[in-house]
């Protein structure tokens, strides 16, 4: 497996409580990701990350924010927990972007109360 | 704009018997074409990718999947069903929009009988 964790790996927590979850990566890619995973929708980008301090929205943005102030460390934190945000997030990382394969973390089960 | 579908959500097969998971397109551009497996509390893991080079195209595990232009495909196939192949399958589609042009399919949850 690519060295990628991801903590918690499962959390509860109340509605209205920030939330942050990490990943950290051993390979060294320049590319990082936040998805969301939820039964009949697939896998839905919420941000991602293209180096040190460079990151853009995905297709589910509202209401995350992500940072990344390290090449091996990107943040997904939830401002204010929302029960709709109750969901599996898996982080994942590639060489390059588009073309290039994704290897993902294990995941974070994040329920909200 | 891209799409994909996936057209069967669960797919039953015997152990020892051939898997197809269908999988459908639509892109504007020349796509990459991904499938990626799930097993259980696990991240996704690559199975098989196309890139505009042969056409068919050989993954881990036993599985090959055949892009097919005419018909904007890109099926999975297993001679042989293997219990450890029960898992979720992703197909996934690129267009090269950059770093967010992935889409992901909805999944096809496969089960193998003994």
């Amino acid at each position: 497996d690519a060295g990628i964790t991801q903590s918690p790996r499962h959390k509860v927590t109340e509605t209205g409580t920030p939330v942050t979850l990490r990943c950290h990566q051993t390979e060294n890619h320049r590319y990082m990701y936040w998805y969301r995973q939820d039964p009949g929708h697939g896998l839905r980008l919420i941000h991602y990350s293209y180096g040190v301090k460079d990151t853009d929205k995905g297709e589910v943005s509202d209401g995350y924010s992500v940072s990344r102030s390290k090449t091996e460390d990107f943040l997904l934190t939830l401002e204010s927990a929302t029960s709709s945000q109750t969901s599996v997030y898996f982080c994942a990382i590639s060489q390059t972007d588009y073309n290039s394969p994704l290897h993902f973390g294990n995941g974070t089960r994040l329920t909200v109360t | 704009a891209q799409s994909v579908t996936q057209l069967d959500s669960h797919v039953s097969v015997s152990e020892g018997t051939p898997v197809l998971l269908r999988c459908n397109y639509s892109s504007s551009y020349s796509p990459s074409l991904f499938w990626y497996v799930q097993h259980p509390n696990k991240g996704l893991q690559l199975l098989l990718k196309y890139t505009s080079a042969a056409t068919l195209v050989k993954g881990i595990n036993g599985f090959e999947a055949e892009f097919k232009k005419s018909e904007t495909s890109f099926h999975l196939t297993k001679p042989s069903a293997h219990m450890s192949d029960a898992a979720e399958y992703f197909c996934v589609v690129s267009s090269g929009g950059g770093a967010d042009g992935l889409t992901f399919g909805k999944g096809t949850h496969l089960i193998i009988q003994p």
